[in-house]
Formats: structure tokens, C-alpha cells, sequence
């Protein structure tokens, strides 16, 4: 069964511009979340998408925003760029919500200039 | 409201032993182990349900106190391999689906 899968792999931007990131989730699993990693912040939760509607929100700015389209693949958007916004983004899937594992894709690295 | 791990770093011989702890402020309704190592991605290692279940690998063990709202993860024997660092995830009984990380404790097993 294929994992996770995140595109691009690696993305540089620059301030003020837009960026929108994608994730396939395992077959079968209608769970997404998203999550920002940086060395000083650690892991971040972003949101979850379950069959098209957010479950779940995190602490983030309305600047960053998903969508889940029917086949369940997932879509982040980062609107008006910072230099702090810089960070692997990463995308995880599972096949419902609640006390379910929880499996990662490889991530998106964004470098904002 | 994010989980508490200890101890933050941790270096360690093969073959030694070495517990990693997660606690939580708020009732919990399950708690995900994951590893990482530089450059890749958390790989999942255990999931403990509210209510007593475990899935996870065979070599790591962990435990969870639903009364204190904490979770230890064992590792014995420890092999190179298991250098990373390693997140424990808590889903809260108010937010089920929503996932939220420690800070992480970084292992290090030395030859």
C-alpha cells in the first residue's frame, strides 16, 4: 500500500507571496491533518480534514487555510508569506478520527526569502 | 494544553535501557508514540487507546495512566538504530482527531 505523498518536496518563495502545498493521503483514509515543523516551535497542529469539512483548527493565523476534496486528498494554502513561515510542513492521514494511527508523509520543505 | 516530555535528551550505550515520559494537563483519549530521525519524517511506533488497547511494534513497549493522564515509553536494549527523537501525541477527550506534539526528547545510543 502506498504511504503519504507530499508535493513539492521543497519550495522557496518569497515574502508576500502565495503558496499552496498538496497531500495524498493512504488509500482508504479519510483523515488529514496538517502540521508546521520548526526547530524552535516543534511540531505544530495546523488542522484536520475529515470527508471535506475541518474537525479541528490549531493556533495559526487565517493567513493559513486547507481544503479536502472527495477523494480525500488535501490541499494547504499559505497566503501573504513570512520569513517565519519557513518550516517543514508536514501532512498525515488515518482512516477515521479519533483513536486512530496516525501515519506521516515526508513533508514539504518551504524556504521563504 | 500541549503534553510535557522528560527528559528532553538522552544518551545512552547499546544495549542500555532508557524510558521517555509524556504527561498531560487535560483527559485523554489516546496517546501516539512517533520517532524521527534528521531529515525524515515521525515514523509511528505505539498508540495507546483510553480504555487499555496498544498497537505498536514489538520492541518498544509503553504504558498509560488514564487516573494522571501520562504515558512512558520503554525502550530495552537500546540499538543505534533507535537514535531520533522521539514525540509523544495527545488526543484529547474534548478534541478527538486533533493531535498535539510535545516537544520531543532527543535519544542518542552511542557503540
Amino acid at each position: 500500500k502506498a504511504g503519504v505523498t507530499q508535493t513539492p518536496r521543497y519550495l522557496i518563495k518569497t515574502r508576500g507571496q502565495q503558496v499552496t502545498l498538496s497531500c495524498s493521503p493512504i488509500s482508504g483514509h479519510r483523515s488529514v491533518s496538517w502540521y508546521q515543523q520548526t526547530p524552535g516551535q516543534g511540531l505544530q497542529f495546523l488542522f484536520e480534514y475529515f470527508s471535506e469539512t475541518q474537525r479541528n483548527k490549531g493556533n495559526f493565523p487565517g493567513r493559513f487555510s486547507g481544503r479536502q476534496f472527495s477523494n480525500s486528498r488535501s490541499e494547504m494554502n499559505v497566503s501573504t508569506l513570512e520569513l517565519g513561515d519557513s518550516a517543514l510542513y508536514l501532512c498525515a492521514s488515518r482512516r477515521g478520527t479519533g483513536q486512530e494511527t496516525q501515519y506521516f508523509g515526508p513533508g514539504t520543505r518551504l524556504l521563504v526569502l | 494544553q500541549q503534553p510535557v516530555q522528560s527528559p528532553q535528551a538522552v544518551i545512552l550505550r547499546e544495549g542500555e535501557d532508557a524510558v521517555i515520559n509524556c504527561s498531560s494537563s487535560k483527559a485523554l483519549y489516546s496517546v501516539h508514540w512517533y520517532r524521527q530521525k534528521h531529515g525524515e519524517a515521525p515514523v509511528f511506533l505505539m498508540i495507546l487507546l483510553k480504555g487499555g488497547e496498544q498497537k505498536g511494534h514489538e520492541k518498544i513497549s509503553a504504558s498509560f495512566n488514564e487516573k494522571k493522564q501520562q504515558s512512558s515509553l520503554y525502550l530495552t536494549a537500546s540499538q543505534l538504530s533507535y537514535s531520533g527523537t522521539y514525540f509523544c501525541g495527545t488526543e484529547g477527550l474534548s478534541d478527538t482527531g486533533k493531535l498535539i506534539f510535545g516537544q520531543g526528547t532527543t535519544l542518542q545510543v552511542k557503540p
